[in-house]
């Protein structure tokens, strides 16, 4: 059964401090993805990594940072948080190899951070 | 620019009533199209996707989706609801490949018994 795992599933920090959001998947995908959902705006594409090393910006990566040095896990990183980067945050993961999952990507349970 | 429309914010039907909740996207090329389905305090889970061929889609749960190329609308259906349904419910756009996705703002439905 594939598998997206996240470190937290609540996550409660305080202004300026730095943040760790890990995400594991067990499905060998080469694609890994990281959204923040708010209500009414659905989900948001913060990076994305195609593969070990490497990072895109998605829609709205300000305030954020990510590490990929495995392919297996991608990291998310808010270097000084903010009230408004309290959010719940969902990590991705799929793989455009081909086979009867091409293309779906799938999710983890989601971290809900909350900064004060 | 890529965008998706989901015009219906909450939707409330009966159980064993039909369901149809809307799509809408805007994109210059054939899209890959997505439904996703969230339940209480879970991940999202695929329900189906359009790629190409067929314009009725069948997924998983009894849900199917049309795609309507005029209409640039990829509508959810199901024939009859069931309590166990009731979640948020979100249309995706893939843009410009490499499977990034453009989410619509979601439609919770609520079913009553």
């Amino acid at each position: 059964d594939v598998k997206v795992t996240q470190s937290s599933r609540y996550l409660v920090k305080r202004t300026g401090e730095k943040v760790f959001l890990e995400c594991v998947q067990d499905m060998d995908h080469e694609n890994m993805f990281w959204y923040r959902q708010d209500p009414g705006l659905g989900l948001r594409l913060i990076y994305f990594s195609y593969d070990v090393k490497m990072k895109e910006k998605g829609d709205i990566p300000e305030g954020y940072s990510v590490s990929r040095e495995k392919k297996e896990r991608f990291s998310l990183i808010l270097e000084s948080a903010s009230t408004n980067q309290t959010s719940m945050y969902l990590c991705a993961s799929s793989t455009t190899r081909g086979g009867s999952s091409y293309n779906e990507q799938f999710f983890g349970p989601g971290t809900r951070l909350t900064v004060l | 620019a890529q965008s998706v429309t989901q015009p219906d914010i909450h939707i409330t039907v009966s159980e064993g009533a039909s369901l149809e909740l809307r799509c809408n996207y805007s994109y210059g090329a054939t899209p890959y199209l997505f439904w996703y389905v969230q339940s209480p305090g879970q991940g999202l889970q695929l329900l189906l996707k359009y790629f190409s061929g067929d314009t009725l889609v069948q997924g998983i749960k009894g849900f199917e989706a049309e795609f309507k190329r005029s209409q640039s609308s990829f509508n959810l259906r199901k024939p009859s609801v069931h309590w166990s349904d009731a979640a948020e419910y979100f249309c995706a756009v893939e843009k410009g490949g490499g499977n990034k996705l453009t989410f619509g703002t979601g439609t919770q439905l609520k079913v009553e018994l």
